[in-house]
């Protein structure tokens, strides 16, 4: 029974390019979630989408920052122009519709030279 | 707005000793409580969860948390701990009677356990 899968692990860029990070819920799940964690501080939520819906981006930066979860394929989380204040990890969870307990995936470790 | 605290930032205990880990939140409606553990380059998973019933929680690997309603705390305890046990803790919390959402999260606390 997979897990949450995220790729790539590890993903550097230098300012100004962009970053694209998968993810790919538990089997079953049709709820992902976002979070991004910097250095000694806590998860800090992002965005909460289904399928083919953004329900919650109340923690999504207004600019550069996007995420999607299509009908088909993993969810994207997209950060267009990096800049040096974006290198963190992102978290995504997963969760079955109608319940509340999350699962994590082992997140992407975003560094921005 | 929801928040969480964790007053220990780290802890650094011998093997054995008992632990007991703090967490309060604020908010003021029903709560869903979660301590998650994250090992050293690993992803965070599941210790235990509260929803409900029992505010005596048992979860995995002999830990154990306890939901004071009157204290908004959700501390984590371990009567004897293990150098394996060595991770960072978070606690978290989101609105409670069955809404999904986002989850708060603590800043974390590092657990170091001397062999």
């Amino acid at each position: 029974n997979a897990g949450v899968m995220q790729n790539p692990r590890h993903l550097v860029r230098r300012r100004g390019q962009e970053a694209r990070l998968r993810c790919s819920p538990m089997k079953g799940h049709s709820h992902v979630y976002w979070y991004r964690q910097l250095p000694e501080e806590g998860l800090k939520f992002m965005v909460y989408l289904q399928k083919e819906n953004i329900i919650d981006e109340s923690g999504m930066p207004k600019e550069r920052f996007s995420a999607e979860f299509p009908k088909e394929g993993p969810s994207i989380l997209r950060i267009q122009q990096v800049v040096r204040g974006d290198s963190a990890a992102y978290f995504c969870a997963s969760s079955q519709a109608g319940e509340v307990t999350q699962y994590f995936g082992p997140g992407t470790r975003l560094t921005v030279l | 707005a929801q928040s969480v605290s964790q007053h220990n930032h780290h802890v650094i205990l011998s093997e054995a000793a008992s632990l007991e880990l703090g967490c309060n939140y604020s908010y003021g409606g029903t709560v869903n409580l979660f301590w998650y553990v994250q090992y050293p380059g690993q992803h965070l998973q599941l210790l235990l969860k509260y929803f409900s019933g029992d505010p005596l929680v048992k979860g995995i690997k002999g830990f154990e948390a306890e939901f004071i309603k009157s204290k908004f705390s959700f501390n984590l305890r371990k009567p004897s701990v293990q150098w394996s046990d060595t991770a960072e803790y978070f606690c978290a919390v989101n609105a409670g009677g069955g809404s999904q959402g986002n989850l708060i999260f603590g800043k974390g606390t590092k657990l170091s356990v001397k062999p």
